[in-house]
């Protein structure tokens, strides 16, 4: 089947301690995106990638950090820097369509619990 | 930088009546495009807007895009409870691929 998978599903880590969230797509899509979502707060932006080898910041990018070695993968890792880490992180990937869509696909997420 | 506002955040209804949330966006949009995400899920997809101006309908569902590309609107006609969960906007940037999401309108809806 073709998606995007993000993994685990939950996620518990001690505080201090750096953690990585793994994302995976085979839809050949080019764009990635990283997302934090927080009660009320809605998607906030991490990181995202238009192509391989290359990535942005987004709007709360401080504590993160990611790579774009393969256009299948897009891992964040969460550093003991960021000062709030516990949240539920969600991945995605775009392509733009013959048609001009570039309808942005979603993985399951993972839940972060920073104890 | 590019910041999207959503409104309202939550919106109650009796089943049957209508919804609208607004989006607006500090900058000029390439696209907006509408996503839902039901409680324990993902977003998922709804539509794209490209054009100034344009409005797209599905079902009970209608969505506007404004004539400068920096709002738009969606209205349900007639809320029924499987239109429950979070409603979002997400606008695409002029020159990248930043999609920047609004903070989402949370629906529920009475029986």
């Amino acid at each position: 089947d073709g998606g995007i998978t993000q993994s685990p599903k939950y996620l518990f880590r001690k505080e201090g301690q750096n953690v990585t969230l793994s994302c995976e797509q085979n839809l050949n899509h080019d764009a990635m995106y990283w997302y934090r979502q927080d009660p009320g707060q809605g998607l906030r932006l991490i990181y995202y990638s238009q192509i391989v080898n290359d990535f942005q910041k987004g709007d709360i990018a401080e504590g993160y950090s990611v790579s774009r070695e393969k256009k299948e993968s897009f891992p964040l890792t969460v550093t003991s820097a960021q000062k709030n880490p516990t949240a539920f992180y969600l991945c995605a990937s775009s392509i733009e369509g013959a048609d001009g869509n570039t309808e942005a696909f979603f993985g399951q997420g993972t839940r972060l619990t920073v104890v | 930088g590019q910041q999207v506002m959503q409104i309202p955040q939550y919106q109650h209804v009796q089943e049957g009546e209508d919804f609208t949330t607004y989006c607006n966006s500090s900058t000029t949009l390439s696209n907006i495009q509408w996503y839902k995400q039901r409680p324990g899920g993902h977003p998922v997809f709804l539509i794209q807007l490209v054009k100034s101006g344009e409005v797209k309908k599905q079902k009970r569902l209608t969505f506007q895009f404004g004539e400068a590309k920096k709002n738009s609107s969606l209205h349900i006609t007639a809320t029924q409870t499987t239109d429950v969960g979070t409603y979002f906007c997400a606008g695409l940037g002029g020159s990248n691929y930043k999609l920047t999401f609004g903070k989402g309108t949370l629906l529920t809806v009475n029986p």
